[in-house]
């Protein structure tokens, strides 16, 4: 199985701040990478799609890049709505496999 | 407006079976890849196993940790999906969501997506 490793583990971050979480894959998966936020209590919901494709109704702040094994998620100007928990999926082979999650906090 | 909802979660022992429904309103499920993805208290997500949509003969794919064990069906009648799990073991507890896989192909690239996603429902499995 593919392993997907993100980084960091959690971090804090003030309002307005450029934020930038990694997820690297044990092997290449091609554009095959999504992102997803999850709320306390609540359903995750994607950002991102196939690497940098912005989900309908995502604001234009989060944005993804990368390639191969590397990727990453942006957010250019942290919200306070932003907190919560980031994790990537990849969706090259199956079993399809998560990151370990971001947790987001806002100071 | 498009939803989907869980039900069937509850305590079970170990060893014990439970099956967990899916149901879609404002969206025709027959029509849709669903995937299964379970969350254990304080985790992260783990993705558990999917089915293809009508037109692919509702072909399924299952996690290691699930596979044997887990089963994944659909009543087109109800609208509904459905995860029967049997053998139960206490790293099964978790909540359990049904989430629509967006998959699609356009220009020779195909995409995948989960993009509604259920409230999710809680399984315990305990003595």
């Amino acid at each position: 199985a593919i392993q997907m490793t993100q980084s960091p583990s959690s971090l804090s971050a003030s309002v307005g701040d450029r934020v930038t979480i990694t997820c690297r894959a044990s092997q290449g998966i091609g554009n095959d990478l999504g992102w997803y936020q999850q709320r306390p209590g609540k359903a995750p919901k994607v950002l991102i799609y196939a690497t940098s494709r912005l989900h309908s109704g995502v604001p234009s702040r989060f944005s993804g890049s990368g390639s191969g094994t590397y990727f990453t998620l942006t957010i250019s100007s942290l919200q306070p709505e932003d907190s919560g928990t980031y994790y990537c999926l990849q969706d090259s082979s199956y079993p399809l496999t998560f990151g370990g999650g971001t947790k987001v906090e806002i100071k | 407006e498009v939803q989907l909802v869980e039900s069937g979660g509850g305590l079970v022992q170990p060893g014990g079976s439970l099956r967990l429904s899916c149901a879609g309103s404002g969206i025709t499920l027959s029509d849709q890849y669903m995937d299964w993805v379970r969350q254990a208290p304080g985790k992260g997500l783990e993705w558990i196993g999917r089915t293809r949509n009508k037109a692919n003969s509702y072909s399924t794919e299952y996690a290691a940790s699930v596979k044997g064990r887990f089963t994944i069906s659909r009543d087109d009648s109800q609208n509904s999906l459905f995860l029967q799990m049997n053998s139960l073991k206490t790293e099964d507890t978790a909540v359990y969501y049904c989430t629509r896989d967006n998959s699609f192909c356009t220009g020779g690239n195909c995409f995948t997506s989960f993009d509604i996603w259920g409230p999710g429902t809680m399984v315990t499995v305990s003595s």
